[in-house]
């Protein structure tokens, strides 16, 4: 069975103190992985996609990395507006259509 | 980018009335939509897949005539939850993607729906 694990749960850093969140994956075989970010009350909103091990992803204070475990979204000089919670998400070859399997996700605080 | 749109956004009914929610692809066509609930500090739970043209797919546990989907064009699917109750209350979420192959999929904002 696929299954996506993320850590930690919640996480809280002062403005500027980089961290990275982790996402484990098991799939039968991946096709790609996402990365959302969703602020309260909204949907989640696309970051990046990862297709195959070793590939990196940036966008401004976000860089996504993957392997063929596990990725990582390291969080550079974090500032406040970054708070929101991070999802992860699988699209194994076992999911039709372009179905998703999601990560319980990380919740993201930076305070001031 | 590839936009969804959501309405209403936020929806107040009393028990035992029904609820339709709208999801609306705006700039591309999507064959295939995913409807989501999500609690308070939860992910995102699929409910179904929406199909084009034929029935939706529900996943293992939802009442499929509690939540009445229906995929009329390519660009429209709705929600309909009938005879809602106080654990109807939730947020729900749309999603959808341009189809291409692993393409990164797109949601609405959801809704914020209470059951009094």
């Amino acid at each position: 069975e696929d299954q996506v694990t993320q850590s930690p749960e919640a996480l809280r850093l002062q403005e500027g103190e980089s961290s990275s969140l982790n996402c484990s994956y098991t799939v039968s075989g991946l096709r790609g992985l996402f990365w959302y970010r969703q602020d309260p009350g909204k949907g989640p909103e696309f970051l990046f996609t990862l297709y195959s091990a070793g590939e990196e992803k940036e966008k401004e204070r976000l860089k996504a990395t993957l392997t063929k475990k596990e990725s990582f979204l390291h969080i550079t000089a974090p500032k406040p507006e970054d708070s929101a919670t991070y999802l992860c998400a699988v699209h194994p070859f076992g999911n039709a259509g372009n179905m998703l399997t999601f990560g319980g996700g990380t919740r993201l605080m930076v305070k001031p | 980018g590839a936009v969804v749109s959501q309405h209403p956004s936020w929806v107040i009914c009393k028990s035992g009335t029904s609820v339709k929610i709208e999801c609306r692809s705006l700039d591309f066509q999507a064959t295939t939509m995913f409807w989501y609930r999500q609690f308070p500090k939860q992910s995102l739970m699929l409910m179904a897949t929406s199909n084009e043209g034929s029935k939706a797919t529900y996943e293992q546990g939802v009442e499929k005539d509690k939540f009445l989907i229906n995929h009329a064009s390519l660009t429209l699917s709705t929600l309909t939850v009938t005879s809602a109750h106080p654990e109807d209350s939730s947020f729900y979420i749309c999603s959808a993607s341009p189809g291409v192959y692993n393409s990164p999929l797109h949601f609405g904002n959801g809704t914020r729906l209470t059951v009094t």
